[in-house]
């Protein structure tokens, strides 16, 4: 049982450069996350999407974009990467729809570093 | 808006002793409150929740807090800590009825159990 996978688990860049974050869950989730986490702040919502073909901002949205591919999957994409992109990044999911009761299946995360 | 404070960036305590870890909340509205757990290299694991109902919450290994709303706090208490409970958590809220998917998390708090 995967639950929440995420690809890849390290990651290092110059600055300018671009990649996307892989996340892909099994347990048939209508909502998914990503999440950046770093010292002191928890964990802060990049982008959120609720449904298959519909996705939101969340707190901390710019410099980033993403695409939900299909009901499994979720990607991040980070077109320019800055130093400040520096962090550790958490795909989760989230059963049902409707209000949110707050129970996240989370991925064991991807650290990504920009030189 | 919502916001969550975790008072203790660490706490260290010593393995057999209990320990309490501290979190308060700011709402406008009435909320969800939850603790996740992050062991090292891992993603976050839900540990309790507060949905409604009995005001202390009981959860995964031997870990119980207490919904005070008089105080707006959330505290996360185990009376005996193992050297398997090092970790860091988090404590997170969301307002209730909230069709939204924003949970909001605290900054953390790093628990160092000491043989």
């Amino acid at each position: 049982n995967a639950g929440v996978t995420q690809t890849p688990k390290f990651q290092v860049l110059k600055t300018g450069q671009s990649m996307t974050l892989q996340c892909a869950q099994d347990m048939n989730h209508n909502s998914m996350y990503w999440y950046r986490q770093d010292p002191g702040m928890g964990l802060r919502l990049i982008y959120y999407s609720a449904s298959e073909g519909t996705t939101d901002k969340g707190e901390v949205p710019n410099g980033y974009n993403v695409s939900r591919l299909n009901k499994r999957e979720f990607s991040l994409r980070l077109e320019s990467a800055a130093p400040s992109q520096t962090s550790v990044y958490f795909c989760a999911s989230r059963a049902g729809q409707g209000a949110n009761t707050g129970e996240l299946f989370f991925g064991e995360g991807s650290r990504l570093t920009v030189l | 808006a919502q916001s969550v404070t975790q008072l203790d960036s660490q706490v260290p305590v010593f393995e057999e002793a209990p320990v309490e870890l501290r979190c308060n909340y700011s709402s406008s509205v009435s909320v969800y409150l939850f603790w996740y757990v992050q062991y090292p290299n891992q993603g976050l694991q839900l540990l309790l929740k507060y949905l409604s109902g009995s005001t202390l919450v009981k959860g995964i290994n031997g870990f119980e807090a207490e919904f005070n709303k008089s105080q707006t706090s959330f505290h996360l208490r185990k009376p005996s800590v193992h050297i398997s409970d090092t970790a860091e958590y988090f404590c997170a809220v969301i307002s209730r009825g909230n069709a939204g998917n924003m949970l909001t998390f605290g900054g953390g708090t790093r628990l160092m159990v000491k043989p």
